[in-house]
């Protein structure tokens, strides 16, 4: 059983430019959210999709969007790069449909951006 | 408002030994969820351990356990027998139940495994 998996794992860009990132989510999951974590912090919640739709964003600028597809892979887009976006960018899935608190996110490896 | 403190950004402890990664957490719900995960030098975050606020035992999960002591608002990881792939950052992280889908993450600690 396949888990998370995101691609590419590396990409270096150029400011200015525009960059999208795909995240396949761990088969039977339905929810993708991506976590954006800079180097020596910790993860910040960007976004989260969950039938198709934006469920919740963290506070990051519209330069953020992402589309989920009807089989629930995921896509971020990032729009008109900065140097500060450089971070590993990280898509977790998990099983939603309802409140659980303790429902648990099954990370990927992450893709490591640099914009130069 | 930072919502999860780890404060310590490094730990070292011998082989074998047992290890506590300290983590205090800010919220004002009564339900939220408590998390420990791992991320080695691939990057990839590996669940550990969860705690929920109602839960009266401390969670256990192999030779990770979770100290909660709900009053003082912390959530100490204890790693027992540690071993040398135990070197890693570990995170400490939190999930509201009226902010259900964000969870959110402290700094981490990286912990260092010595022979």
């Amino acid at each position: 059983d396949a888990g998370v998996t995101q691609s590419p794992t590396h990409l270096i860009k150029t400011r200015g430019q525009q960059v999208t990132l795909r995240c396949s989510p761990k088969s039977g999951h339905d929810t993708v959210s991506w976590y954006q974590q800079a180097l020596g912090q910790g993860p910040q919640f960007i976004f989260q999709y969950y039938e198709e739709e934006e469920r919740q964003r963290g506070n990051f600028p519209d330069r953020f969007s992402g589309h989920q597809f009807p089989n629930y892979s995921s896509e971020l887009n990032v729009n008109a790069l900065l140097l500060g976006d450089s971070a590993l960018y990280l898509c977790a899935s998990s099983l939603e449909g309802g409140w659980r608190m303790n429902t648990e996110a099954f990370f990927g490896q992450g893709t490591r951006l640099t914009v130069v | 408002a930072q919502k999860i403190t780890q404060t310590q950004p490094g730990m070292f402890v011998q082989e074998k030994e047992a290890v506590t990664l300290d983590c205090t957490y800010d919220t004002s719900d009564q339900s939220y969820g408590l998390f420990w995960y791992k991320q080695p030098s691939s990057g990839e975050m590996i669940f550990l351990i969860y705690q929920g606020s109602y839960d009266e035992q401390n969670a256990t999960e192999g030779r990770y356990s979770l100290n909660f002591q709900k009053a003082r608002k912390s959530a100490n990881l204890v790693i027992s027998a540690s071993q040398l792939g135990d070197s890693a950052m570990y995170f400490c992280a939190m999930r509201e139940d009226l902010n259900n889908n964000d969870m959110r993450f402290g700094a981490g600690t990286r912990l260092t495994v010595k022979p």
